[in-house]
């Protein structure tokens, strides 16, 4: 079992360039979501995808469009990079939500550390 | 608004206990959970609670007050690899987390 695995690892981008984060589980998870982390700062949810078929915006969806693409790929988009989209984004999955004992752990992969100049 | 306090850093010596502290105020809660993230790494899960007390795993347990909105993670037996950074979040009405700014916990020998 590979978890979860992104791709790429790093990036540079200039501004106004476009690219896409790719995200993969094997854990048949049907919730899958797209964070971005700034220095010394917690994890913010760009979007998500509760199920297959099924996105949602999060905190910071500005500057971003998303894929869900079966139900082990999510995809996070930047159509024209900007230097405030510099950060480290990791993609993250869980199984069903369950119960309020449920603890609905997420599961993260490795990270992709993105610069715009 | 939806937010989390929890202190910037927190030092502590090998082999003693330390308690990192996390205030919440958040418009639905349904949990509290733990992450800790190595420097480069990425987060990986330590402990929920949903009820109030205390849940012990290992050297590290979580305790949660819903009444206060408060909740904390205590690590005993610090070892040099508990070095990093810990993150509370509270599981919103959403399933969805809300993190807090993280703890950066500093060990020294």
């Amino acid at each position: 079992n590979a978890g979860v695995t992104q791709t790429p690892k790093f990036q540079v981008l200039k501004t106004g360039q476009s690219m896409t984060l790719q995200c993969a589980q094997d854990m048949n998870h049907n919730s899958m979501y797209w964070y971005r982390q700034d220095p010394g700062m917690g994890l913010r949810l760009i979007y998500y995808s509760a199920s297959e078929g099924t996105t949602d915006k999060g905190e910071v969806p500005n500057g971003y469009n998303v894929s869900r693409l079966n139900k082990r790929e999510f995809s996070l988009r930047l159509e024209s990079a900007a230097p405030s989209q510099t950060s480290v984004y990791f993609c993250a999955s869980s199984g069903l939500p369950g119960g309020l004992n449920s603890r609905n752990e997420q599961f993260f992969g490795p990270g992709t550390r993105l610069t715009v100049l | 608004g939806q937010s989390l306090e929890q202190p910037s850093e927190v030092t502590a010596v090998e082999g003693a206990i330390v308690q990192i502290n996390c205030t919440y105020q958040t418009s639905g809660f349904y949990g509290l959970s733990w992450y800790q993230q190595h420097d480069g790494g990425a987060p990986t899960f330590l402990s929920y609670n949903a009820l109030d007390g205390l849940e012990e795993t290992g050297r590290f347990s979580s305790f949660l007050s819903r009444s206060d909105s408060y909740g904390y993670l205590l690590l005993q037996e610090l070892q040099m690899k508990d070095s990093a950074s810990y993150f509370c979040a509270v599981r919103d009405s959403n399933y969805q987390l809300i993190w807090g700014a993280g703890t950066k916990l500093i060990i020294k020998p």
